[in-house]
């Protein structure tokens, strides 16, 4: 199994609405990300985990809140969103928090919308 | 100065054509190397992984040249299939390892 499933595929919601996002590997891949992309740029990072420990937090506000309950599943929670919040989001893992191996693999991402 | 750069391009060029893109990183320190592929509204894709040696794939050849700190992807006998976005990714950014993309370079490939 070498892929990142992510669900779900599109999400519309309020902006007083909270809703999560969610994403598995069963690689045994031990560092997982998130990733916010507008249309026409190259994907930013949000958050790292590491062996399921946030290592990194790239001053994501915090209406987003990751949570990693395992070694296969990263979640992305938000609440109270903007409009400006909508973009496609990408869950990616790799072997290590190096990548040196393999690289990262990517999920197909969630298209949120926030109206 | 950003700490990856690539010409957005875009690249336009005819089947069969010969294409380079470059891209240039600021930390000495970076260690590893991605050439990855965007297809309008999909995920990225790892394309190939780039080594110090240099490495090919079928029509696509990466090279890593550390000293100017750039990384090159070669893409012979371009086919219309190979219109994409093609995004850089170096691995570290301020002494850390963070995954952190360029902002990818557009290639139309037409008949």
């Amino acid at each position: 199994d070498t892929e990142v499933t992510q669900t779900p595929k599109h999400l519309v919601m309020g902006m007083t609405n909270k809703k999560s996002l969610k994403c598995e590997q069963h690689m045994g891949h031990r560092a997982m990300y998130w990733y916010k992309q507008k249309a026409k740029k190259p994907p930013e990072l949000m958050f790292v985990y590491s062996y399921e420990k946030l290592s990194i937090n790239e001053s994501v506000p915090s209406r987003f809140s990751p949570e990693c309950p395992n070694s296969s599943l990263l979640n992305l929670h938000l609440h109270a969103l903007q409009p400006e919040d909508s973009a496609l989001y990408l869950c990616a893992s790799s072997q290590d928090r190096t990548g040196v191996a393999y690289g990262y693999t990517f999920g197909s991402g969630t298209r949120l919308t926030v109206v | 100065r950003k700490e990856v750069e690539q010409d957005p391009g875009p690249f336009n060029v005819p089947e069969g054509a010969t294409v380079a893109f470059n891209c240039t990183y600021s930390n000495s320190a970076s260690q590893s190397f991605f050439w990855y592929r965007q297809d309008c509204r999909k995920e990225p894709k790892l394309l190939m992984s780039v080594y110090s040696s240099g490495n090919e794939d079928g029509r696509f050849t990466a090279q890593l040249n550390r000293a100017s700190q750039y990384i090159s992807l070669l893409i012979r006998d371009s086919k219309l299939s190979d219109s994409a976005t093609y995004l850089c990714v170096v691995n570290i950014r301020g002494g850390s390892y963070i995954p952190t993309f360029g902002r990818g370079t557009s290639l139309i490939v037409h008949p």
